[in-house]
């Protein structure tokens, strides 16, 4: 059965170090996304990505944050300079009949 | 503001019995409602999604959708231990982009 991947499952870093955060959707699906998790928390949604395009954005998406899909399999969230309440969960999911979540990267930010 | 809602829980039910959970949206251009189910520590797994009023049953699982009261429930019969998880109710607008909005979860605890 097809999955969503993502790459690395566990991050640390140090506050004000850039992170990237690596996925390779299911290969079919158009739409891609990003979405968070701190702990104890709802799931929240970042961002979405069609056709080589941010399509929308939360509020939560600000400068920081970019993504990329720099070829034809990843799809990448860069955090430029991470701070401390950026650590959660990141998942990336894509979409075709519906909505498939990778298995997350925890991001703690020291 | 368009918000999901839930009861935080825990909900506890003896094993074999009937888990009931429950959820209420703002919007009313949702047109998409999905139960997923997250275990500590994993990604949310999606395990109902329904489109129209009525009931839709999937073996021990039965969604719920009354668009009018704005109400989706989520019913789990004979439930195992292993249903113990918390259940996100989820959302999504009849637009493009296939934004899910997510609710805050309600943990449901099944007593052995």
């Amino acid at each position: 059965e097809p999955e969503v991947t993502q790459t690395p499952s566990h991050q640390v870093t140090q506050m004000g170090q850039e992170v990237i955060l690596r996925c390779v959707p299911i290969s079919n699906h158009l739409y891609f996304y990003w979405y968070r998790q701190i702990l104890g928390q709802k799931v929240e949604f970042l961002v979405s990505f069609y056709n080589n395009e941010i399509s929308e954005k939360s509020e939560i998406f600000d400068d920081q944050f970019s993504v990329e899909r720099p070829d034809g399999s990843n799809f990448t969230l860069k955090i430029r300079s991470t701070k401390l309440e950026d650590s959660a969960m990141y998942f990336c999911a894509s979409t075709g009949d519906t909505q498939y979540f990778g298995p997350g990267t925890r991001l703690t930010v020291l | 503001q368009k918000e999901v809602e839930q009861n935080s829980g825990p909900l506890s039910v003896p094993e074999g019995a009937i888990a009931s959970l429950n959820c209420t949206y703002s919007d009313r251009g949702s047109q998409s409602f999905f139960w997923y189910r997250q275990y500590s520590g994993k990604s949310p797994e999606l395990i109902m999604s329904i489109y129209s009023n009525g009931d839709k049953e999937d073996g021990r699982f039965t969604a719920q959708l009354n668009k009018a009261s704005q109400y989706v429930s989520l019913l789990i019969r004979d439930s195992q231990p292993s249903d113990s998880a918390t259940y996100l109710c989820a959302v999504k607008h009849a637009n493009r982009d296939d934004k899910i909005i997510f609710g805050k979860g309600t943990r449901l605890h099944i007593l052995p």
